[in-house]
């Protein structure tokens, strides 16, 4: 079985100000890991993914994230926001293990405030 | 790549009413999924299509919900007499089956059920 969490449903940050959206996982096999945006009335955009190797993994839009097996975390980060980030992220985990059935399990997304 | 597409973006029906979506996605995608959305929350998973073949179907997909995707092309969602828990953004996605298979989702086609 596989579950996400993100802490903090709503997070504000001053434009310019770094970027910090939470996600930890559990998964009973090595996972893939997503994180996705969503504008209003849209549908899901991809920003980065880890499969294997290199744990940070960069994404578009300047946005990056850690793997920690350790701490079962996937978090979000990007140094300097802008207006346009403002948006609702998700964090996703599937399956690795197969190339059975892919799909993704979400959890119940960050709407990322920036003020001016 | 003209990425995936669905149709009709919003809907409207009333409570009893029959409605079917459509899922057009990226061409030579084998795997097709459909998720629902519920206002607040993450998508959830309904079923998904390999080809042609509905390899899966979701606790939450009842025998009022079908999908189809005759020729492993588009693919199809059909609600039988809508209820009000109906409304909700319905997702679709693509992705060609590889060792780090990643979906694509379409914008979604928003039902409000009366």
């Amino acid at each position: 079985a596989q579950s996400v969490t993100q802490l903090g449903s709503h997070v504000s940050v001053s434009e310019g100000a770094l970027v910090l959206l939470r996600c930890n996982y559990s998964s009973s096999v090595p996972p893939y890991l997503f994180w996705y945006v969503q504008y209003p009335n849209q549908g899901l955009q991809l920003l980065l993914k880890y499969t294997t190797g290199a744990t940070l993994v960069k994404g578009i839009n300047g946005f990056e994230a850690e793997f920690k097996k350790s701490e079962t975390s996937f978090h979000l980060t990007k140094p300097s926001a802008h207006m346009s980030d403002a948006a609702e992220y998700f964090c996703a985990v599937s399956r690795s293990r197969d190339t059975g059935r892919r799909a993704l399990t979400f959890g119940s997304g960050t709407r990322l405030q920036v003020q001016p | 790549d003209t990425g995936v597409s669905q149709n009709p973006r919003h809907k409207i029906t009333k409570r009893g009413q029959n409605v079917t979506f459509r899922c057009d996605p990226i061409s030579e995608h084998n795997r097709l999924y459909w998720y629902r959305q519920t206002l607040g929350q993450g998508p959830e998973f309904l079923t998904y299509f390999q080809n042609e073949a509905q390899l899966e179907k979701s606790r939450l997909l009842s025998d009022r919900f079908s999908a189809e995707r005759p020729k492993g092309s588009f693919s199809t969602l059909e609600i039988q007499r809508t209820e009000q828990g109906d409304s909700a953004m319905y997702l679709c996605a693509s992705s060609l089956i590889t060792s780090t298979e990643t979906q694509y989702f379409g914008p979604g086609t928003r039902l409000l059920v009366l």
